[in-house]
């Protein structure tokens, strides 16, 4: 059974650009979060999709958004990239249940803005 | 407000001796589930076992075991046997119920010496 799938997984982006990141769920999986990682800030939750629908937001600048697609895969986006963006940005899936007690991880994807 | 802390920055630790990383959380919700991650430098986030606020016993997965004490409120893992391989970064996380949102604390680096 396949992970979950993170594309891609480096990138170099320049000061006021912007860049999607895909996530592709464990396959069966519906819920799809996205976690910022940064040495100065840690982990922080960006937000939660569920069957296409965003159910949880974190404390992030509308520059953040994501989506969900019908089967189940995720983009999130940044829009006027800064220097501060630059982080690891991880892709979680969880199964259908709520209150589940298996939430997975991708490998991430490492952005760098300079 | 859930919050995650891990007061060990960092561990070193002999191979082969056993190492317990603490954690404790606070929350104000009866039902939630605590997570213990490993994060290689590679930046996975791997699932390592998981406890639910109201399990009757403490979970185990292979030689990692979690150390639940709901009345002080803490949620230590517990490596048994340790392996040059267990080197890495360890989160410890909370979710609440209902919630795909996990909080996580600060981690605790740990280094399996020789």
């Amino acid at each position: 059974k396949a992970g979950v799938t993170q594309t891609p997984r480096y990138l170099i982006k320049t000061r006021g650009q912007q860049v999607t990141l895909s996530c592709s769920p464990i396959s069966g999986h519906r819920s799809v979060s996205w976690y910022q990682q940064t040495p100065g800030q840690g982990l922080q939750f960006l937000f939660e999709y569920f069957s296409e629908t965003q159910r949880n937001k974190g404390n992030f600048p509308g520059r953040f958004s994501g989506r969900q697609f019908s089967n189940s895969r995720s983009e999130m986006n940044v829009s006027t990239l800064e220097l501060g963006d630059s982080a690891l940005y991880l892709c979680a899936s969880s199964p259908p249940e709520t209150g589940g007690n298996t939430i997975y991880f991708g490998e991430g994807s490492w952005l760098t803005v300079v | 407000a859930q919050k995650i802390t891990q007061t060990q920055p960092g561990m070193f630790v002999q191979e082969k001796e056993a190492v317990t990383l603490d954690c404790t959380y606070d929350t104000s919700d009866p039902s939630y589930g605590l997570f213990w991650y490993k994060q290689p430098s590679s930046g996975e986030m791997i699932f390592l076992i998981y406890q639910g606020s109201y399990d009757q016993q403490n979970a185990t997965e292979g030689r990692y075991s979690l150390n639940f004490q709901k009345a002080r409120k803490s949620a230590n893992l517990v490596i048994s046997a340790s392996q040059l391989g267990d080197s890495a970064m360890y989160f410890c996380a909370m979710r609440e119920q209902g919630a795909q949102k996990l909080v996580f604390g600060q981690g605790t680096r740990l280094t399996i010496n020789p």
